[in-house]
């Protein structure tokens, strides 16, 4: 079955960039987009952007860009996001996801 | 971008009640929706998608209504494993939204 396991939990401080993996297994990686959302109390779900893993195109929400970055390495069926110039409001659980199926979550603490 | 207001915010039910969850998207969404239940701490497990398409392996109870802008979840015997937030997701159009979420209780 799919099967999405994301990295561990990261305490970063502002003003720098933290990479989250997504490794996907039980279905093949290229055939199904890969979304990565936001999640905090405040302001619920926020849908960052999806990424296409067979040709590597993305689309992003309007609000992210320049945030986030979304890549793949299809050779180990690994999705990517980098967040940069991170601030406390970028404190968060974030999800890769496809459809029916979501990662774990990975807990991003931005803090000096 | 589109909107969507979920409704209500909260809800308790009696073991066995019969309730609804409403969405409605600020235009059409086409049967684009599906519906996601999260329990605490945990990742969200769709239960619904294509608006009335019932995901494998959830229960029958889950039911999933609506077109155009008005879309709706409906558990039919509420059981305690039920309790947990419940948010739709509008697919029809980038960016992506989802609803702000309704949290069930069991009363």
């Amino acid at each position: 079955q799919v099967q999405l396991q994301q990295s561990g939990a990261e305490l970063v401080k502002p003003g720098t960039s933290v990479k989250l993996s997504c490794k996907a297994s039980g279905y093949t990686f290229t055939s199904n987009h890969m979304n990565w959302i936001k999640q905090t109390t405040g302001q619920g779900l926020e849908w960052i952007g999806i990424i296409n893993p067979g040709s590597g195109g993305t689309s992003y929400n309007v609000k992210f860009k320049g945030k986030a970055t979304l890549t793949v390495d299809k050779s180990s069926s690994t999705a990517f996001m980098q967040l940069s110039s991170l601030t406390p409001e970028d404190s968060a659980v974030y999800y890769c996801a496809i459809g029916a199926g979501w990662g774990q979550g990975t807990l991003v603490t931005v803090s000096s | 971008d589109i909107q969507m207001t979920q409704s209500p915010a909260s809800l308790s039910a009696s073991l066995g009640e019969t309730i609804s969850i409403e969405c409605r998207a600020s235009e059409d969404i086409y049967s684009n929706l599906a519906w996601y239940q999260q329990k605490s701490g945990k990742s969200p497990q769709l239960l619904i998608y294509a608006a009335n398409r019932l995901q494998d392996g959830v229960p029958s109870r889950f039911s999933g209504s609506g077109s155009g802008t008005q879309y709706s979840l409906k558990i039919s015997g509420m059981q305690p494993e039920d309790e947990g937030d419940y948010f739709c997701l509008q697919g029809s159009k980038f960016p992506l939204t989802f609803g702000s979420g309704t949290k069930l209780e069991i009363k």
